[in-house]
């Protein structure tokens, strides 16, 4: 079963715009990971925040993560044409990778 | 250098079939995970191993499913007897070292079970 959920399912921005997806989890993390997924290139892992982090960032991509919350976010900033994709968040504890639903962006021009 | 790649692409396979799906990981990378996706849900944990030993299957949904990887590299994905509610996406990762940190995707087996 999913571990958690994103939210919202789905945002549609303009291009320029910034994208903030949300993701609750339900039980204990060792980190967590967003990952990216288009009909073109698969899944893909964006970025990685550990339990004792609270915020993370790479090039347009921030993360939060709150864990007395359960909870994350990613932000996208000045959003691409490319960027339309589904973005999932994945709870790792052990070995095993636990994703989220989904958020399916679509960035118009 | 080359990723993760699965074979094959696209499956058609008929009720009570038997199919099997192949991974090829990234070169030394000991951690390898099998998912399955259904069509508009995140990918679902199936089995993972650390070299050739299958360290965790909960995630086999039953008996039917069973994956292998017997040299520490390639691994299989068997189904025996298909059923219709196996279709979906099958997707093969891996990553170094023996604790997952970042997984790199094959893009998937699409098996669709008639």
């Amino acid at each position: 079963s999913q571990q958690g959920e994103e939210d919202p399912q789905a945002l549609s921005i303009q291009e320029g715009e910034n994208a903030t997806m949300n993701c609750s989890y339900k039980t204990s993390i060792n980190n967590l990971q967003w990952y990216r997924q288009n009909s073109g290139r698969g899944l893909v892992h964006l970025i990685l925040i550990r339990s004792n982090e609270r915020e993370k960032h790479s090039g347009r991509l921030r993360v939060t993560l709150d864990t007395s919350k359960k909870s994350s976010s990613l932000l996208i900033t000045a959003s691409r044409a490319a960027d339309t994709a589904s973005y999932f968040c994945a709870t790792r504890l052990g070995s095993k990778l636990t994703f989220g639903t989904g958020t399916r962006l679509q960035v118009t021009l | 250098g080359a990723g993760v790649s699965q074979s094959p692409r696209y499956k058609v396979a008929k009720r009570g079939q038997d199919v099997a799906l192949r991974c090829d990981p990234i070169s030394g990378h000991v951690s390898l995970f099998w998912y399955q996706q259904a069509l508009g849900q995140g990918p679902e944990f199936l089995t993972y191993f650390q070299n050739e030993a299958q360290l965790d299957k909960s995630g086999l949904p039953s008996d039917r499913f069973f994956a292998e990887r017997p040299e520490g590299s390639v691994s299989t994905l068997k189904i025996q007897r298909t059923q219709q509610e196996d279709s979906a996406v099958y997707l093969c990762a891996s990553s170094k070292g023996l604790a997952a940190r970042a997984q790199y995707f094959g893009p998937g087996t699409r098996l669709l079970v008639l």
